[in-house]
């Protein structure tokens, strides 16, 4: 059973447009979310985090948002730029029963393409 | 800060031989590290935690024996692909975080081909 879900294995969005990336999540346990974005035959590079106790979280030209209620998250870049496609990724994770971190649980990714 | 440092980038062997990817923590210590797998259009699947000092924990379906783990110290974790397959061809990447509220940070991974 897949516990982070990335419905959309493909989004393409014209440059200056906003981007909104989905994430959905089935463990109620999960706390902690993180997007990373990652190109062909690279590790994953980190992008935002957002925890359990925020609906909302921004960096620059990205924002994080938290809906526990729906155990859904999002991704916006806005103004989306070609150097934004790649793979997103989302994760998840949840405390260990030590209050140690757990590991990542990531869903499948969603191409981005940002056409000029 | 928060560099994962992951050797080699590329290797190719021949079937039945093993190889050895090392994953180091360049400027804090991990006493944990995470060993994920990558097929092609596929997620990133964690394959075991590695801990400092003791037996890493695999998930399930990973053989533990052909997946050596070694976490033999605070910055360097080693996966050990042992009498490698053409099945096992994969992207292998390691993880580790200074602090949970930094995110986790990845190696650039390591692209093998099993011919």
């Amino acid at each position: 059973d897949q516990q982070v879900k990335q419905n959309s294995p493909s989004l393409s969005v014209q440059e200056g447009r906003i981007s909104i990336l989905n994430c959905d999540y089935t463990n109620s346990m999960f706390d902690y979310f993180l997007w990373y974005k990652k190109y062909p035959a690279e590790g994953p590079t980190f992008l935002i985090s957002i925890s359990s106790i925020k609906d909302k979280n921004e960096d620059g030209r990205f924002t994080v948002f938290l809906n526990k209620s729906a155990k859904h998250l999002s991704l916006h870049i806005v103004p989306s730029q070609p150097g934004d496609s790649a793979v997103y990724f989302c994760a998840a994770s949840a405390r260990n029963y030590g209050g140690s971190q757990g590991n990542l649980i990531f869903g499948k990714g969603t191409k981005l393409s940002v056409k000029p | 800060g928060a560099v994962v440092s992951q050797h080699p980038s590329w290797v190719i062997c021949k079937s039945g031989t093993s190889v050895k990817i090392e994953c180091r923590s360049l400027d804090f210590q991990a006493t944990t590290m995470f060993w994920y797998r990558q097929f092609p259009k596929q997620s990133l699947m964690l394959m075991a935690t590695s801990n400092e000092g003791s037996k890493a924990t695999y998930e399930q379906g990973v053989e533990k024996d052909k997946f050596l783990i070694n976490h033999a110290s605070l910055t360097l974790s080693t996966l050990t692909v042992t009498s490698a397959h053409p099945e096992d061809s994969s992207f292998y990447i390691c993880s580790a975080s200074p602090d949970r509220t930094y995110g986790y940070t990845f190696g650039s991974g390591t692209r093998l081909t099993v011919v």
